[in-house]
């Protein structure tokens, strides 16, 4: 069971690049995320979808861009990396909303230098 | 608005001890959704457990028990006979009515000495 999958795992830009964090899940879940964790702090939603063509903007949201063209892909867009984007990102799906259990993947580990 | 602390940032224990993690939380809603969450070494976030506002028994799971009070607003987790594996840092998050996401608290870090 693959449940979501996550690339790369890691990955370190220079300022001013862009980059793509892909994102797919296998459960046929409906609602899916995009999170970051700062060192020390909790988990902060950038993006969110609710199905194929429909997302939202989270908390976080400046400076990412995201698309859901399909049920299984969520990838996640930066454009013009910042040092203030150096994070782990979460990827996560749900079968209905937040109400319901979230299954993440396994991050990934993005340093803007 | 919604809140969650977490005031332990790091705890240490010895193995086969017993060790509570505190969660405290704040919402305008009567309905609400509370969960747990582990992050081990590895990095990814593993679910433990769900409750909604209006069920508050406790709740055992072999080691893992969870005590939900609405009255001060908490839902702490204890684990009874820690093991090493149990090394990990663990999330407290809430849920409000139609919310399509989780509000986490800032996570306790918990060791478990051998």
């Amino acid at each position: 069971n693959a449940g979501v999958t996550q690339t790369p795992k890691f990955r370190i830009l220079k300022i001013g690049q862009s980059m793509t964090l892909q994102c797919t899940q296998d459960m046929n879940h409906n609602y899916m995320y995009w999170y970051r964790q700062d060192p020390g702090m909790g988990l902060k939603l950038i993006y969110y979808s609710v199905g194929a063509g429909i997302t939202d903007k989270g908390e976080v949201p400046n400076g990412y861009n995201v698309s859901r063209s399909t049920t299984e892909d969520f990838p996640l867009r930066l454009e013009l990396a910042a040092p203030s984007q150096t994070s782990v990102y979460f990827c996560a799906s749900s079968y209905k909303g937040g109400h319901t259990e979230a299954f993440f993947g396994q991050g990934t580990r993005l340093t803007v230098v | 608005a919604q809140k969650v602390t977490q005031a332990q940032t790091e705890i240490s224990v010895v193995e086969k001890e017993d060790v509570t993690l505190d969660c405290v939380y704040e919402t305008r809603d009567t309905t609400y959704y509370l969960f747990w969450y582990k992050q081990p070494p590895s990095g990814e976030l593993v679910f433990l457990i769900r409750r909604n506002s209006f069920d508050e028994q406790n709740e055992i799971s072999g080691r893992y028990s969870w005590n939900f009070q609405k009255s001060t607003s908490s839902f702490n987790f204890t684990i009874t006979a820690s093991q090493v594996v149990d090394s990990a840092v663990y999330f407290c998050a809430l849920s409000e009515t139609g919310a399509n996401n989780l509000f986490f608290g800032t996570g306790t870090r918990l060791t478990v000495i051998p």
